[in-house]
């Protein structure tokens, strides 16, 4: 069965700290990761990553996929209270099959 | 460019009767995805379906649930019966064809009582 687990599960720092999500993967036919951000609505789309090695920017977050070692990271440098959430990683499987299958979520509190 | 559509966003049913839940997908997004999170879990995927088809619905209890997408107007999650169960929030997501990130609306979050 495919498996996402993402680290750690709760995380609490204050503004202005940076921090890394992990996320790990065993899945059977990958194509894809993705990192969503989800608030107290619907989950916001963030990254989708394809490629190992390939570092993906937006503003203070960024994400980079390592496929060999089946796993991937969010940073998210300056944080600031609006990126209290939980943080998604989902995987996407190859061609034919597309549902999502959410990791566990990281539980991120910044604090003033 | 309007996002993802869901309504109602709150739907109140007693058990036994019928809940309909609508998604207007992203302009130009002819994919339509749906995923329930029940209370203190994950989203789990239910249904994919394209315009008139239903392309995997893996995910979707045998029973009571169905899912449709037609050729003009929202695609339309239904569960007969409804049990207590049920209640959840229930999550539609569009893309523009497979292998894209999908995007998701706000939700309709059933109650059963």
């Amino acid at each position: 069965e495919d498996k996402v687990v993402q680290s750690p599960l709760s995380l609490v720092v204050h503004e202005g700290d940076t921090v890394t999500l992990n996320c790990s993967y065993e899945v059977t036919n990958f194509r894809s990761l993705l990192w969503y951000k989800q608030e107290k609505k619907a989950p916001t789309f963030l990254f989708m990553l394809t490629s190992s090695g390939i570092e993906k920017k937006s503003g203070r977050l960024s994400s980079i996929l390592d496929k060999k070692e089946l796993f991937s990271i969010l940073n998210i440098t300056a944080t600031q209270t609006g990126d209290s959430a939980i943080y998604l990683c989902v995987f996407l499987a190859g061609f034919g099959n597309e549902k999502l299958t959410f990791g566990t979520g990281t539980r991120l509190t910044i604090i003033p | 460019n309007a996002g993802v559509m869901q309504n109602p966003r709150h739907l109140v049913r007693r058990r036994g009767q019928e809940a309909r839940l609508r998604c207007s997908p992203m302009k130009g997004h002819s994919h339509v995805y749906w995923y329930r999170q029940l209370p203190e879990e994950g989203l789990k995927f239910m249904v994919y379906l394209q315009k008139e088809n239903i392309i995997d619905e893996s995910g979707m209890p045998k029973e009571r649930f169905s899912a449709e997408f037609p050729k003009e107007g929202p695609s339309i999650l239904r569960i007969q019966q409804v049990v207590r169960g049920d209640s959840a929030a229930y999550f539609c997501a569009s893309s523009p064809g497979r292998g894209y990130e999908q995007y998701f609306g706000p939700g309709t979050r059933l109650t059963v009582t």
